[in-house]
């Protein structure tokens, strides 16, 4: 897809195993931090997000863990299916924007599921 | 139709031609963001508009790119005298109030390629 490219950082895993995509975040001043997946081909797509006085947040099949004091964020998937194949991207809001969504994106990590 | 409609889908320049790209947000939904995904790279905030106002612009190249939302149909991303720097996809994503999470709902994006 057109997201993917030669420079991102790829996870390859088998089908069933569990998935960590681990981001560094550089604005401690966020106060949302966001998950995103962009399959090849299309636009990219929330998964779930956490807010900055949580340290985990579980979703269906997910859980996203946000740690301040290294500025690091995983997103873990449990029993990772080929449907889960994509680009993940880490995101953060801008708290300062005025009160709209100014989502600053980071690079992306590639993820191939073996079936 | 509920999401995002972006169109072209896909647009084929020659350098120094202009190039428009429109986006229908959600039903519902008076924000709209503009962003640019260049190959290997990961998308990057372009403009913020409401209804007939530019909001912020601060992610927009000075020359040759505009956008706008008019009062009535969709936001057009206008890029005119193309150079092949500008061969990237266009991501459109709107949200349905000001709010500030960091969820955005994305089209399936358009992609420029210039000759």
């Amino acid at each position: 897809g057109e997201s993917v490219g030669l420079h991102l950082p790829t996870l390859s895993v088998q089908e069933g195993d569990n998935s960590i995509i681990n981001c560094a975040y550089s604005n401690s001043a966020s106060d949302y931090f966001i998950w995103y997946k962009q399959e090849s081909g299309k636009g990219p797509q929330f998964i779930i997000d956490i807010r900055s006085n949580m340290d985990k947040r579980q979703g269906q099949r997910v859980t996203v863990l946000l740690n301040k004091t290294v500025k690091h964020l995983s997103l873990q998937i449990a029993a990772t299916q080929p449907g889960d194949s994509a680009v993940y991207f880490c995101a953060e809001n801008d708290p300062f924007s005025g009160g709209y969504q100014k989502v600053t994106f980071g690079t992306g990590t590639k993820l191939q599921v073996i079936p | 139709n509920a999401g995002v409609m972006q169109n072209p889908r896909h647009l084929v320049r020659r350098r120094g031609q202009e190039a428009r790209l429109r986006c229908s947000p959600m039903k519902g939904h008076s924000h709209v963001y503009w962003y640019r995904q260049l190959p290997e790279e990961g998308l990057k905030f372009m403009v913020y508009l409401q209804k007939e106002n530019i909001i912020d612009e601060s992610g927009m190249p000075k020359e040759r790119f505009s956008a706008e939302f008019p009062k009535e149909g969709p936001s057009i991303l206008r890029i005119q005298q193309v150079v092949r720097g500008d061969s990237a996809a266009y991501f459109c994503a709107s949200s349905p109030s000001r709010g500030n999470t960091g969820e955005l709902f994305f089209g399936e994006g358009s992609r420029l390629t210039v000759l």
